[in-house]
């Protein structure tokens, strides 16, 4: 089966620029994750996803992030504006449901802001 | 709140040396506990997990034991290889209704021939 896709790989903005990163889950999952992962770090969940409904979203910076999933497919999120400390890899994963089955990971976007 | 603990590296070994990664958790509740494993410009890949206590996981040669007594689940491998050369995270999975996964810091593994 096809992967989590996402794009685009990397992304170099200057800070206060704006960015969309893209993803499209595995085919047939209805849980969608997006998560930061910080140089040196582990993932840090920003939002879920089951079907277009948020799930949690009790870690995003809601002042400059956003995201949306409006068919219950793809998503994308986006910062607006963005600042030094979101550069980061941003990953995307998906799974069957909300604690059914493991999670799969994107190959994520590496973000750089200067 | 939840939270897990791995020792820190890199962890530095030579080819079909024993592996040992510790890795420890804070919750409340029952989680279940993961390992998985990143490629250098790749995304995460489910090692091996373990849902209840004193339940084991094993993939690849990879094994960890869910220990509730000493919220543990370190990971171990018998014999190395330069192929395993990865950055590994645990992970526990909060039985709530988000089913949130929380990632340790993660450990690099750098095997050498």
């Amino acid at each position: 089966e096809a992967g989590v896709a996402q794009s685009p790989r990397y992304k170099i903005i200057e800070k206060r620029q704006s960015v969309a990163f893209w993803c499209n889950p595995i085919s047939g999952h209805a849980t969608l994750y997006w998560y930061q992962q910080i140089l040196g770090q582990g993932p840090k969940l920003l939002i879920q996803f089951q079907n277009n409904g948020v799930v949690d979203d009790s870690q995003l910076p809601k002042d400059r992030f956003s995201a949306e999933r409006l068919k219950g497919v793809d998503s994308t999120l986006k910062i607006q504006p963005a600042k030094l400390e979101d550069s980061a890899v941003y990953l995307c994963a998906s799974s069957l449901a909300s604690g059914s089955g493991p999670q799969h990971f994107g190959d994520g976007t590496r973000l750089s802001i200067l | 709140g939840d939270s897990v603990t791995q020792m820190e590296g890199p962890v530095t070994l030579s080819e079909e040396a024993f592996l040992t990664i510790n890795c420890t958790y804070t919750a409340t509740g029952y989680p279940s506990l993961f390992w998985y494993v990143q490629y250098p410009g790749e995304g995460l890949q489910l090692l091996l997990k373990a849902t209840k206590a004193d339940d084991k996981g094993s993939n690849k040669g990879f094994e960890a034991t869910y220990r509730k007594e000493t919220t543990s689940f370190h990971l171990e491998k018998g014999s190395v290889q330069v192929s395993d050369s990865a950055v590994y995270f645990c992970a526990l999975m909060r039985q709530d209704s988000s089913y949130k996964l929380i990632f340790g810091s993660g450990t690099r593994l750098l095997v050498r021939p």
